[in-house]
């Protein structure tokens, strides 16, 4: 059964500061790993997707790296803003079963002015 | 823009109501989609998986009969909160994701449910 653990658990920061979010996952048989935000009471956004046989995506401010093998992806920020606040969560999609995303309990970022 | 609309964004209602949340793919053909239930500063825990045209898959704990599902098409998902109560007061989210395995989820805005 998959398990996913984010550290740190909430970050706050001034703003500017660059950041690294853990990610670590028990079960390496993946086909993706995504990574969202979450503004609180609303749904998800898709940030990043990083396929299994890639090593890192970027976008914009936000690069994501994926070491399969050894269970773990980091979610780094850039130059932090205020409207990056929020919880961030990871998920791997599994191979097994249906393809479903298992989620870690979030990181929740105050980046303050 | 959004690419999965859910609606109602909100919901009150009473004890021993049936409440019914609707999940759209707005720009693609969702063959499957997901049922998530999350509560305060928790995060996602998965309830069902729904295929278009059969039956969902419901995880382990989470009661078939007070939650039906019916994916009735590849654009609509819609998940039926029957007979609630306090104790199913939450936040609902569905996601939707393009019949191939590298392509990303995509989730909808939510629906806060609750039950007086």
């Amino acid at each position: 059964k998959q398990e996913v653990t984010q550290i740190p658990a909430a970050l706050s920061v001034p703003e500017g500061e660059n950041l690294v979010l853990n990610c670590s996952f028990t079960d390496s048989a993946i086909y993706n790993l995504q990574w969202f935000r979450q503004d609180p009471g609303k749904g998800l956004t898709s940030l990043l997707l990083i396929q299994s046989s890639q090593r890192e995506q970027t976008s914009g401010r936000l690069n994501a790296s994926l070491d399969k093998s050894s269970g773990r992806s980091t979610l780094y920020i850039a130059a932090s803003q205020p409207g990056d606040s929020a919880t961030y969560l990871c998920a791997p999609r599994g191979i097994q079963g249906a393809q479903k995303l298992v989620f870690g309990q979030g990181t929740r970022l105050t980046i303050n002015p | 823009g959004a690419v999965v609309s859910q609606h109602p964004s909100w919901v009150i209602c009473k004890s021993g109501t049936s409440v019914k949340i609707e999940c759209r793919s707005l720009d693609f053909q969702a063959t499957t989609m997901f049922w998530y239930r999350q509560f305060p500063k928790q995060s996602l825990m998965l309830m069902a998986t729904s295929n278009e045209g059969s039956k969902a898959t419901y995880e382990q704990g989470v009661e078939k009969d007070k939650f039906l599902i019916n994916h009735a098409s590849l654009t609509l998902s819609t998940l039926t909160v029957t007979s609630a109560h306090p104790e199913d007061s939450s936040f609902y989210i569905c996601s939707a994701v393009r019949d191939s395995s590298n392509q990303p989820q995509h989730f909808g805005d939510g629906t806060r449910l609750s039950i007086l």
